[in-house]
């Protein structure tokens, strides 16, 4: 079956530390995976989009990874701070080649930063 | 600017009646989404439509839901005979497509069936 997977045990980690979250998805061939940060009582808010054909993206203290072949995305944020602190939810492309706008979500993990 | 808005925040209703939950876009955007979010979960695609027309609308769980753009802007997601399993936050975001195809999301509508 089709999956999206994102540990669903909350991350917790020390002020200042690299907090490193995993998106892994079977059976989907996407042509692209966003990132998005969800406060509670609030909806996403977009923070980042890597393509297939793309290994890396940053965006200031943010890195994203794709692997096609390992099916996973990695996402960091250095220099944690306790306003990181969040839920993140990746976002496959799943629609194919005639559907650009379709996304199934995972269902996030929370991050806590401790200061 | 103004983001996407919903309306209303928060809905409570009795099993079997009918809702109606509204989502204004941000202006100008073409593609509009529509989701369902539950406890701990991430948001489920429900609809996406594009301009006017409903591009794909093969995560409406069944027959009772039905959501309409007849302008291309404003939404609106219709739910008949609720059910207690139909309780969620109801999630709708809009896009003008772009190089990130980035999505705006609405606060959401808070669903609660009883």
């Amino acid at each position: 079956s089709q999956k999206i997977e994102q540990n669903s045990e909350a991350l917790n980690i020390q002020e200042g530390k690299t907090a490193t979250l995993t998106c892994n998805y079977t059976n989907y061939s996407p042509a692209y995976l966003q990132w998005y940060r969800q406060d509670p009582g609030r909806g996403p808010v977009f923070l980042l989009l890597i393509r297939e054909n793309e290994k890396e993206k940053r965006k200031e203290r943010l890195k994203v990874t794709f692997d096609t072949t390992l099916k996973q995305s990695l996402f960091h944020i250095t220099a944690s701070q306790p306003a990181d602190s969040a839920t993140y939810l990746c976002a496959l492309d799943v629609g194919g080649p005639y559907n650009f706008n379709k996304f199934y979500f995972g269902s996030g993990t929370k991050l806590n930063v401790k200061p | 600017g103004a983001g996407v808005s919903q309306t209303p925040s928060n809905k409570v209703t009795e099993k079997g009646k009918y809702v109606e939950l509204r989502c204004d876009p941000i202006s100008g955007h073409t593609a509009l989404y529509w989701y369902r979010q539950s406890l701990g979960q991430g948001p489920e695609f429900l609809i996406y439509f594009q301009g006017t027309g409903a591009a794909d609308d093969s995560g409406l769980p069944n027959d009772r839901f039905f959501a309409v753009r007849p302008e291309g802007s404003v939404s609106t997601l219709k739910i008949q005979r609720t059910e207690r399993g139909d309780s969620a936050v109801y999630l709708c975001a809009s896009s003008s497509g772009g190089i990130d195809n980035e999505q705006f999301f609405g606060p959401g509508t808070r669903l609660t069936v009883l």
